[in-house]
């Protein structure tokens, strides 16, 4: 079947350095998606990758490994706006998206 | 660019009436839209598959004929609730598709749907 795992909630100090993995399994593959979604609010797109390694934007990078099926978002200098879900979705050979749960991010000062 | 409206944003009616919720892609077309539905504190579900001149493709459990959906231009799709009841309160939100080689899709604002 296909899956999508990610930590449920994650902490981190304000100023620091947080990385959110996200792990997947799916029918083919056509790249990994990260959402940032505000507590009422609809998601929002942060990043794509469909080759392996490190994508850079701004404090925001997204990397990926396809033969580990294994994605992670590294977010660095935290700010409290960051306080949010972040969403992993993997797109299959149908180029449907396959959500995870969402991280909750919580960011403390 | 990629930007999606959706309206109302927000809706209160009364049980049994029927609502209609429009999602818009306003600087690309999308022949492809997708419509969720996001309960308090849970994951995003996905309702259906909206393509543009054919029928929507529903996932399982969701009820075609009470989820009406219609795409009927490659930037307009509509939702409606028909005979809405409390348990169909919730954050519907809608995403197209850009159709471009990262086939992203990009999410609408929203509407908040609160059936008494």
């Amino acid at each position: 079947g296909q899956n999508i795992d990610q930590p449920t909630e994650m902490t981190a100090t304000e100023g620091a350095i947080v990385q959110i993995n996200c792990t997947y399994q799916t029918s083919g593959f056509n790249g990994l998606f990260w959402y940032q979604q505000h507590a009422g609010e609809a998601p929002t797109f942060l990043s794509y990758n469909v080759l392996d390694g490190l994508e850079e934007k701004g404090r925001f990078s997204s990397f990926l490994s396809r033969s580990k099926g294994y994605s992670y978002l590294l977010l660095k200098e935290l700010q409290m706006k960051d306080s949010a879900s972040y969403l992993c979705a993997a797109q299959d050979s149908n180029y449907q998206l396959i959500w995870g749960a969402g991280t909750k991010l919580i960011i403390k000062p | 660019g990629a930007v999606v409206s959706q309206h109302p944003s927000r809706v209160i009616c009364k049980s049994g009436t029927s609502v209609k919720i429009e999602c818009r892609s306003l600087d690309f077309q999308a022949t492809t839209m997708f419509w969720y539905r996001q309960f308090p504190k849970q994951s995003l579900m996905l309702m259906a598959t909206s393509n543009e001149g054919s029928k929507a493709t529903y996932e399982q459990g969701v009820e075609k004929d009470k989820f009406l959906i219609n795409h009927a231009s490659l930037t307009l799709s509509t939702l409606t609730v028909t005979s809405a009841h409390p348990e169909d309160s919730s954050f519907y939100i809608c995403s197209a598709r850009d159709g471009g080689v990262r086939e992203t899709q990009y999410f609408g604002p929203g509407t908040r749907l609160l059936v008494l």
